[in-house]
């Protein structure tokens, strides 16, 4: 059974960079049947696709954040990545990552990140 | 962007009634839909793939349908577990999008 866990600061700074891992257990991460994903959902609100990778690098983002966001594979960890840059009080949000197949889609349990001086 | 929309916003109902919200994409996106159930504090659920297929597991009264850009998740009797909040999301083409949720309420 796979498993998705995040990991990372849960208050970042205004302006400083937030950063986020998504460790993966019960499957590789360097398959190339799967797409891995970063969603948000800031408090009260709905769900908000931030980016994925494949198995290749290939990276996709929401155009609002692209100049912000890097997502980024370590097939060594089997792990994935999550950086924001410059980040203000809109940043803050539940942040969870997701493994996508054509037929599947597994969850990890969600991070809240606070973004506060 | 392809945008997607969902009626209603909020559904009140009651257990044993047969529920059914829509999903409106603002091009067509064949049938690459998905359907996702979230409750209070919760991890989104898997639901419904392709549209129409049922993710394992998934209880049969959870059925999804349509192609182009007009979608239903229709629940044929719905049970006290139900009352959560649904989210549609797009994967025809990126930026994947998600509706807005349909927030389904006890009556």
């Amino acid at each position: 059974q796979v498993e998705l866990q995040e990991s990372g600061p849960g208050l970042v700074k205004p302006s400083e960079t937030l950063s986020l891992t998504c460790t993966v257990s019960g499957g590789s991460i360097s398959s190339d049947s799967y797409y891995w994903v970063w969603i948000r959902q800031p408090p009260g609100k709905g769900l908000e696709w931030i980016g994925t990778i494949y198995y290749n690098g290939d990276t996709y983002y929401k155009p609002s954040l692209k100049s912000r966001v890097t997502i980024s594979v370590d097939t060594s960890k089997n792990q994935f990545s999550l950086k924001v840059t410059s980040v203000t009080a809109a940043d803050t949000a539940v942040y969870y990552c997701s493994r996508r197949g054509s037929d599947t889609d597994y969850w990890g349990q969600g991070t809240l990140v606070a973004v506060s001086s | 962007d392809i945008q997607m929309t969902q009626s209603p916003s909020t559904l009140s109902a009651s257990v044993g009634d047969r529920v059914t919200i829509t999903c409106r994409a603002s091009q067509s996106i064949s049938t690459w839909l998905a359907w996702y159930q979230q409750k209070p504090g919760k991890t989104p659920k898997f639901l419904i793939y392709k549209a129409s297929s049922l993710e394992s597991g998934v209880p049969s009264r959870f059925s999804g349908s349509g192609s182009g850009t007009e979608f239903t998740l229709t629940i044929s009797s719905l049970q006290p577990d139900d009352f959560a909040t649904y989210y549609c999301q797009q994967y025809n083409s990126y930026p994947w999008t998600f509706g807005q949720g349909t927030k389904v309420e006890i009556k």
